[in-house]
């Protein structure tokens, strides 16, 4: 079992349209939970950035953790076309060492 | 832009052949990582520096090797490359090295083995 599992996609969507993406994982010592967008031929940019369980929410976008199922959401609002893009999930905490452990992403396509 | 520099952007190789990849990191920041990204595997963690000095390693295979020199910047050798080393390479920096950090990854090299 992979230490953290990601939906595979390609998801295709409508513009307007709530998108749900999601992770979960198996090591109980991460801690910090982030999302990472990756624009094609491009590198990782952090997208939002969560310590521990709860919600956190940045415009269009919310993360929420769930340490107690070891489950993590994005949910991205009135998505638009300028959200295509590959989505990363990634996480990591003081037991794991500060090494990012990510997701295999899931591409969202947005469709005008 | 992640403030992470990293050259070239491409790279063209044949089998057998050695490679250095170089990154600087965001002025500040004492931490360098580097990630292989493949279609098969996703992004996976290859090595951990903090201010000159190794922390961690992940799956790196042997023929791979990396440092990071006085001026923070960080080169990784690939050698006796094989045409599955054919990746993206990424690297990252961040201030400190601790789990809280935030990465901040540069656009990263493309490889090609021939």
């Amino acid at each position: 079992q992979k230490e953290v599992e990601q939906d595979p996609g390609p998801l295709s969507v409508p513009e307007g349209a709530i998108v749900s993406l999601n992770c979960t994982y198996s090591n109980s010592a991460f801690q910090y939970f982030m999302w990472y967008r990756q624009y094609s031929r491009k590198g990782p940019e952090l997208l939002m950035y969560t310590y521990s369980s709860g919600n956190k929410e940045d415009g269009r976008f919310t993360a929420q953790v769930d340490k107690s199922s070891k489950y993590i959401s994005l949910f991205i609002r009135d998505s638009q076309p300028s959200d295509s893009a590959t989505y990363l999930c990634a996480m990591n905490g003081w037991g794991a060492n500060s090494k990012l452990t990510f997701g295999k992403g899931i591409t969202l396509s947005v469709r005008p | 832009d992640s403030g992470v520099t990293q050259t070239p952007k491409h790279l063209i190789t044949a089998t057998g052949q050695r490679v250095t990849l170089r990154c600087s990191p965001r002025s500040g920041d004492l931490s360098v990582y580097w990630y292989q990204q493949s279609l098969d595997q996703g992004l996976q963690f290859l090595i951990h520096y903090y201010n000159g000095e190794e922390r961690a390693k992940g799956n790196i295979l042997e023929r791979f090797s990396a440092q990071q020199f006085p001026d923070l910047h960080s080169e990784l050798n690939l050698s006796s490359l094989e045409l599955g080393d054919s990746a993206l390479y990424f690297c990252a920096s961040s201030e400190r090295g601790g789990a809280g950090d935030i990465q901040y990854f540069g656009a990263g090299t493309r490889l090609s083995v021939l």
